[in-house]
């Protein structure tokens, strides 16, 4: 089985609409991060957590609002769906590594979202 | 300019050949240099990590760090039709002890024709 896992796979939904996407983990890392890719401008990261009680915005969080329910599980909420949050949605795990250390980022299958 | 600059190609090359991905950054704290492998319809992989300056090899693949320029290049050899994907260049800089914070090229997609 996977490691990061995303649920849906593919999602199509409508202007205005309340949608949520999952990722779940058995990696066993502390560290949680939902990014979206867009062609032409790459990843770019939503939220970030570091653990259940610790929720950070990234570069590109308005519109968006995250849920860290369990270690293993990081939720990314669209309240309002809107066109232009078509995208490639991925959820990524790391565990903490300092004074050099690579702190690797593994990334699931990603969630292809529509709005129409 | 944009933090982290990568030409998006595309690239196309015959079986066989050396394959050079290079992206360009303007931020003098990055300190650790990541190549991703993104094949269609997944996720991004680490492919390989360079810590500072210098040069890291691992079978087919090199990676070179050069922090005066600001540049950071990947070198596939004896590339294989396998290796066709987009490839992206992260970068992140130290914060707070840890370096989780990744900028990331928009990527380079790569083919690799039989």
């Amino acid at each position: 089985d996977a490691d990061v896992t995303q649920t849906p796979r593919n999602r199509i939904t409508k202007t205005g609409k309340r949608i949520m996407l999952e990722c779940s983990q058995t990696k066993g890392h502390d560290r949680m991060y939902w990014y979206r890719q867009d062609p032409g401008l790459g990843l770019r990261l939503i939220y970030y957590s570091f653990d259940v009680k610790d929720i950070n915005k990234g570069e590109i969080s308005d519109g968006y609002s995250v849920s860290r329910q369990a270690q293993a599980k990081f939720s990314l909420s669209l309240e309002s769906a809107i066109p232009n949050q078509t995208a490639l949605y991925f959820c990524a795990t790391s565990d903490l590594r300092t004074g050099g250390a690579q702190e690797t980022q593994y990334f699931g299958p990603g969630t292809r979202l529509l709005v129409l | 300019q944009k933090e982290v600059e990568q030409d998006p190609g595309p690239l196309s090359v015959p079986e066989g050949a050396i394959v050079s991905l290079n992206c360009t950054y303007s931020n003098s704290a990055f300190q650790y240099f990541m190549w991703y492998r993104q094949y269609s319809r997944k996720g991004p992989e680490l492919l390989m990590y360079t810590y500072s300056s210098g040069n890291k090899e691992d079978g087919r693949f090199t990676a070179q760090v050069d922090k005066s320029s600001k540049y950071i290049s990947l070198f596939i050899r004896d590339s294989q039709p396998s290796d066709s994907a987009t490839y992206l260049c992260a970068m992140s800089a130290d914060s707070g002890g840890s370096n989780y914070k990744l900028t990331f090229g928009k990527g380079t997609l790569l083919t690799v024709n039989p």
